[in-house]
């Protein structure tokens, strides 16, 4: 049962635009969302966070938005860098799980000149 | 400076060995935690550990054994390895006792493979 899905394995974008990254989630309990970013051969590194009492959490390029209504969130990357290209692993936490993090597939996003 | 590590970085080995990977983590942090990525790529908890005392601890064959001996250690320990155990295993820590909302810091992962 696959609680954080993200439909959308593979993302290309032109360098300087866009990207925009979703990921949705069945489990009403969860109310602490992370974006992690991975290269190949590493480790998962956090990006962005975002706790269920906001709607929106910015950083930089970074914005992530959260619907609560429609257990939807994305991943905004203003302008889009080479360096961006990697897989994005949307994640999720509730309350009294201690720190599980339950983790989408990952979407490939690939930033092209 | 590498936060957190994990050795070795590949290991193949035959079914039925048993083998361990290790991970150590030099950020002072009190939790740590072991993580699979499958084949499909679903990354899905294991265990965690807060200061040597299990926390998390997953639907996970017996023939895996966390092993922490201090705060900076958690080693994973597997017996009869299987070929579904291929896999790269992911350590991580966290600042605090482990409680929702703190960040994890992730090792480069092992890749397990089974032959």
């Amino acid at each position: 049962d696959q609680q954080v899905k993200q439909n959308s394995p593979s993302l290309s974008v032109q360098e300087g635009r866009i990207s925009i990254l979703n990921c949705d989630y069945t489990n009403s309990m969860f109310d602490y969302f992370l974006w992690y970013k991975k290269y190949p051969a590493e480790g998962p590194t956090f990006l962005i966070s975002i706790s269920s009492i906001k709607d929106k959490n910015e950083d930089g390029r970074f914005t992530v938005f959260l619907n609560k209504s429609a257990k939807h969130l994305s991943l905004h990357i203003v302008p889009s860098q080479p360096g961006d290209s990697a897989v994005y692993f949307c994640a999720a936490s509730s309350p009294g799980g201690g720190n599980k993090l339950t983790f989408g597939t990952g979407t490939q996003l690939k930033v092209e000149l | 400076d590498t936060a957190v590590s994990q050795t070795p970085k590949y290991l193949v080995t035959q079914m039925g060995n048993d083998k361990s990977i290790k991970c150590e983590q030099n950020l002072g942090h009190d939790t740590m935690y072991w993580y699979k990525q499958d084949s499909k790529k679903f990354l899905k908890i294991m265990f965690s550990y807060n200061n040597k005392e299990l926390i998390i601890n997953e639907t996970v064959p017996n023939r895996f054994s966390p092993k922490s001996p201090d705060k900076a250690h958690l080693n994973l320990h597997i017996n009869s390895l299987e070929l579904g155990d291929s896999a790269v295993y992911f350590c991580a820590s966290s600042q605090g006792n482990g409680g929702y909302q703190e960040t994890q810091y992730f090792g480069p992962g092992t890749r397990l493979l089974v032959l």
